[in-house]
């Protein structure tokens, strides 16, 4: 079975602190995501990764930044949290081409900011 | 840019039917797939129709129309697990998947 890991389950910061979301993936997948998600929003997809080093902004990425070093390993930043940054973060990967169908995701980590 | 638009809350009986709706709006369109998500979980996938018609898993079906951009998720023989939310996400620019804001169903005894 795919497996996406995400270090943090709840994570408390303060306002200004530099937060690190930590995901890997298990099946060697190209394609992974970092989505946030809000009560009545859906899942808002911040930035896209199709292989290392490479990265996509998505819908909402001001305020994030990401790394992808190793291809299991894709981390979301937050350089400077603030209060409006308090949200359950989804990592997600994927295969590419027809076998991508499938998005596999993390349990997430619910991020609060004070 | 993308758009979706699926109802906010769908409420069943036990044992019924239910459809879930979806329209989409999608430049780069490859296909639309459906999530569960039970409360506090992550989503988990349902199904996925590149193509035109009826996917069928179980009790769970998916349709497509790409002419009318519009698809569906029917959940037969309702059970209270399935009191769940719901989400359809359209597959586009080949590796990038956009998301509704979802559905939440509710299956009352």
């Amino acid at each position: 079975d795919v497996k996406v890991t995400q270090s943090s389950r709840y994570l408390v910061k303060r306002t200004g602190e530099k937060v690190f979301l930590e995901c890997v993936q298990d099946m060697d997948h190209e394609n992974m995501f970092w989505y946030r998600q809000d009560p009545g929003l859906g899942l808002r997809l911040i930035y896209f990764s199709y292989d290392v080093k490479m990265k996509e902004k998505g819908d909402i990425p001001e305020g994030y930044s990401v790394s992808r070093e190793k291809k299991e390993r894709f981390s979301l930043i937050l350089e400077s949290a603030s209060t409006n940054q308090t949200s359950m973060y989804l990592c997600a990967s994927t295969n590419t081409g027809s076998s991508g169908n499938t998005i596999y995701f993390g349990e997430g980590s619910w991020l609060t900011v004070v | 840019g993308q758009s979706l638009e699926q109802p906010s809350e769908v409420t069943a009986v036990e044992g019924a039917i239910v459809q879930i709706n979806c329209t989409y709006q999608t430049s780069g369109f490859y296909g639309l797939s459906w999530y569960q998500q039970h409360d506090g979980g992550a989503p988990t996938f349902l199904s996925y129709n590149g193509l035109d018609g009826l996917e069928e898993t179980g009790r769970f079906s998916s349709f497509l129309s790409r002419s009318d951009s519009y698809g569906y998720l029917l959940l037969q023989e309702l059970q209270m697990k399935d009191s769940a939310s719901y989400f359809c996400a359209v597959r586009y620019n080949f590796n990038k998947f956009y998301f509704g804001s979802g559905t939440k169903l509710n299956v009352k005894p």
